[in-house]
């Protein structure tokens, strides 16, 4: 079936850097774009990143942009998300989500779907 | 950017009742709009794609409508496992979410 499972969090300082990983199995990793997403602890959901299925494409939120980059190994069915100068307020837990979309050829644009996500991993930044 | 707002922000009805949450888009947004549920402690899950579209597997007491700026999403008959929270999601541009509506049992 298709998984992904986050992997990397944990407690840092703030203006230091961690590597998320979103590891994915049970379909062809290569064929799908793949986005990060975020939930800050009580909060709700915030885009973080999308990714190509090929990387050729790459879009930020503004509030990570210029510290974070997302970034996959196909080889390996790996999505990674480096976040550099991490900040208190990028504590959240970070999902892995599937881009289960596809291109509206009527209407021109492609349509996401975010399905299936992974169970998410926490990173908590503080001193 | 594009803003969503999602009202109301929390609602408590009993089982079998119909549920009605509204969401509205900053700007028209044509139907590139879907529904996410997520129970506690877990992942968020697909109900509704392109505003009125039910993702395979999701029970039909699920439905969503609307397009432009002004969208809904319905649960016919609420059951105890619908206790949630549920976001809307826009994707005229970059994705981003509403701020969710709990919804649990009375």
């Amino acid at each position: 079936q298709v998984q992904l499972v986050e992997s990397g969090g944990g407690v840092v300082q703030p203006g230091r850097s961690l590597r998320l990983s979103c590891a994915a199995s049970g379909f062809t990793f290569s064929s799908y774009g793949m986005h990060w997403v975020r939930q800050a602890p009580g909060k709700g959901l915030e885009w973080v990143a999308v990714i190509w299925y090929d990387g050729s494409n790459k879009y930020y939120a503004d509030s990570v942009k210029g510290r974070f980059t997302i970034s996959r190994d196909n080889s390996k069915n790996t999505l990674y998300l480096q976040m550099n100068s991490l900040r208190a307020e990028d504590t959240a837990v970070y999902y892995c989500a599937r881009d289960n979309g596809y291109y509206d050829y009527v209407w021109g644009s492609y349509r996401f779907k975010f399905d299936p996500w992974g169970q998410g991993t926490l990173v908590t930044v503080s001193s | 950017d594009i803003q969503m707002t999602q009202s109301p922000s929390s609602l408590s009805a009993s089982v079998g009742d119909r549920v009605t949450i509204t969401c509205q888009a900053s700007q028209d947004i044509s139907n590139y709009l879907n529904w996410y549920q997520q129970k506690p402690g877990k992942a968020p899950k697909l109900l509704i794609y392109d505003a009125s579209n039910l993702e395979t597997g999701v029970p039909s007491r699920f439905s969503g409508s609307g397009s432009g700026t002004d969208f809904t999403f319905t649960i016919s008959s609420l059951q105890p496992e619908d206790i949630a929270t549920y976001y809307c999601q826009q994707y005229d541009n970059l994705p981003s979410f509403g701020p969710g509506t709990k919804v649990d049992i009375k």
